[in-house]
C-alpha cells in the first residue's frame, strides 16, 4: 500500500540555519504530495504541495519538488526562523487514502 | 469561515464507555478521514469516507466505527473505550482525487481523549 518514509527528529538548528527535512514515498499511480505543519497545540496546515512530477511546492520561505525518479519530496528553507519551530509531516494522496508519515520535529534555537 | 469543526475538544471516559464524535465540514468535500495521533506514530488512518453513505477502513479501524449519514457530516464511534484508545483524534476533509485544484485536506483542531 502507500506509504511515507520521514527522517526522524528532532532536527535542531540555530536561528538563519538551512533546513532539509527528508521525505520518500511509495505508491501506485500518480499521488499528489504534501507538506503540513503543526503548531503545538493546533490541527494539521497546509505548508505546501505539488500534485505531478517535477513541481515545486513553496510558501513561507519552504520549497520541496516532487522528485518522481527518486519517489522523494524534501522540504527545504535556506533560513530558519525561531517561529518555525513546529512539527512538519509529509503526506502523499493517492486514489482515496491520505497517508502521513511521521512527523519530524523542528526546534530552532535563537 | 467554519471549514472543519470537530466536538467536543476535550473528553475523559472510563474505561468500557462509549462515546461519540462529531465531524462538521461546510466545504461541500466529497472526502473525509479520522485519525489517531500519537507520540512517535505520526497520523494513523482509523477510517475514512469518500462520499455520503460510504465508508472503508483506514490503518488502525479495530475498536472504532464510523458512519456518513449527511455529506456534511462524519462520525466516529467508540463501542468500549480502552486505554489504549488514549489519544488527540483529528478529522480532515477534502474534494476527491480525480480535480486537479484543491486536492488538499483541512484538519480540525483535534479531540483530546483519555481513558482512564
Amino acid at each position: 500500500g502507500d506509504s511515507v518514509t520521514q527522517m526522524e527528529g528532532p532536527v535542531t538548528l540555530s536561528e538563519e540555519a538551512f533546513l532539509t527535512i527528508n521525505c520518500t514515498y511509495t505508491a501506485t499511480g500518480y499521488p499528489s504530495l504534501f507538506w503540513y505543519v503543526q503548531y503545538p497545540g493546533e490541527g494539521l496546515q497546509l505548508l505546501l504541495k505539488a500534485t505531478k512530477a517535477d513541481d515545486k511546492g513553496s510558501n513561507k520561505g519552504f520549497e520541496a519538488t516532487y522528485r518522481k525518479e527518486t519517489t522523494s519530496f524534501h522540504l527545504e528553507k535556506g533560513s530558519v526562523q525561531v517561529s518555525d519551530s513546529a512539527v512538519y509531516f509529509c503526506a502523499l494522496k493517492g486514489f482515496q487514502k491520505l497517508v502521513f508519515g511521521t512527523g519530524t520535529r523542528l526546534l530552532v534555537s535563537p | 469561515n467554519a471549514g472543519v469543526t470537530q466536538t467536543p475538544k476535550f473528553r475523559v471516559l472510563k474505561t468500557g464507555q462509549s462515546m461519540t464524535l462529531l465531524c462538521a465540514q461546510d466545504m461541500n468535500h466529497e472526502y473525509m478521514y479520522w485519525y489517531r495521533q500519537d507520540p512517535g506514530m505520526g497520523l494513523r488512518l482509523i477510517h475514512y469516507s469518500v462520499g455520503e453513505g460510504t465508508t472503508a477502513k483506514g490503518e488502525v479501524p479495530d475498536g472504532y466505527n464510523v458512519s456518513r449519514l449527511k455529506k456534511q457530516n462524519f462520525l466516529l464511534g467508540l463501542e468500549s473505550a480502552a486505554p489504549s484508545q488514549t489519544s488527540v483524534y483529528f478529522c480532515a476533509s477534502s474534494y476527491r482525487s480525480d480535480r486537479v485544484i484543491d486536492t488538499e485536506a483541512f484538519f480540525g483542531q483535534g479531540t483530546r481523549l483519555t481513558v482512564v
